[in-house]
């Protein structure tokens, strides 16, 4: 009954590779995220995606891309991997981007890179 | 943009009240959260304050001053499992996503 997941957990990866997270939800949310938390603890927004409306912070490098297949899936692909990319991402959902403001996260993916 | 400012740490002792206090700056505000995330978890929800005044759940409480802005989490009767780092966080400007402050890591020795 797992509400929010992500695959992999842990990734281990060298620099200049190109790699892909999954993440899942089964809340029949509307609107997905993904996160990036940096070594300080630092939560920074990457992506949005609301209805098909994808919304991206500017600071994010155009390596990182967003992919929804469907609703319930959001994955994030990342091209030539840099050592500055090494965090733990989450991926999280929501009814909505408002309201109480109550977003679920999955578990995290912590990404190394070599 | 939105900024929100609270402290990096806090250490308390069992059965103490603590409080962690967080101010905003913000262009257009929907509200403000409190996250809760314990060492190689993930952030989970705690509280929503969108109107002044101090929301009530179990231990823990948030209140809001908008005039102010500034919120603050309030835990009671700590336990060594609230051992954690909390986050407050507001919608962006567009209303999108969160932004969250930088956490407020709290220890809690017996």
């Amino acid at each position: 009954d797992t509400a929010v997941s992500q695959t992999p957990k842990y990734l281990v990866t060298q620099m200049g590779n190109d790699k892909s997270i999954k993440c899942e939800q089964n809340l029949g949310h509307d609107t997905m995220y993904w996160y990036k938390q940096d070594s300080k603890k630092f939560l920074k927004i990457m992506f949005s995606y609301n209805n098909k409306e994808l919304i991206i912070n500017e600071t994010v490098p155009n390596r990182f891309s967003p992919k929804s297949p469907d609703k319930a899936h959001l994955n994030l692909h990342i091209n030539s991997l840099e050592l500055g990319d090494s965090a733990v991402y989450f991926c999280a959902s929501s009814q909505g981007a408002g309201g109480t403001n109550e977003q679920f996260f999955g578990p995290g993916t912590r990404l190394t890179v070599l | 943009g939105q900024s929100l400012e609270q402290p990096s740490e806090v250490t308390a002792v069992e059965g103490a009240i603590v409080q962690i206090n967080c101010t905003y700056q913000t262009s257009g505000f929907y509200g403000l959260s409190w996250y809760q995330q314990h060492d190689g978890g993930a952030p989970t929800f705690l509280s929503y304050n969108a109107l002044d005044g101090l929301e009530e759940t179990g231990r823990f409480s948030s209140f809001l001053s908008r005039s102010d802005s500034y919120g603050y989490l309030l835990l009671q009767e700590l336990q060594m499992k609230d051992s954690a780092s909390y986050f407050c966080a507001v919608l962006n400007q567009a209303g999108t996503a969160l932004i969250f402050g930088k956490g407020t890591t709290l220890s809690v020795s017996s």
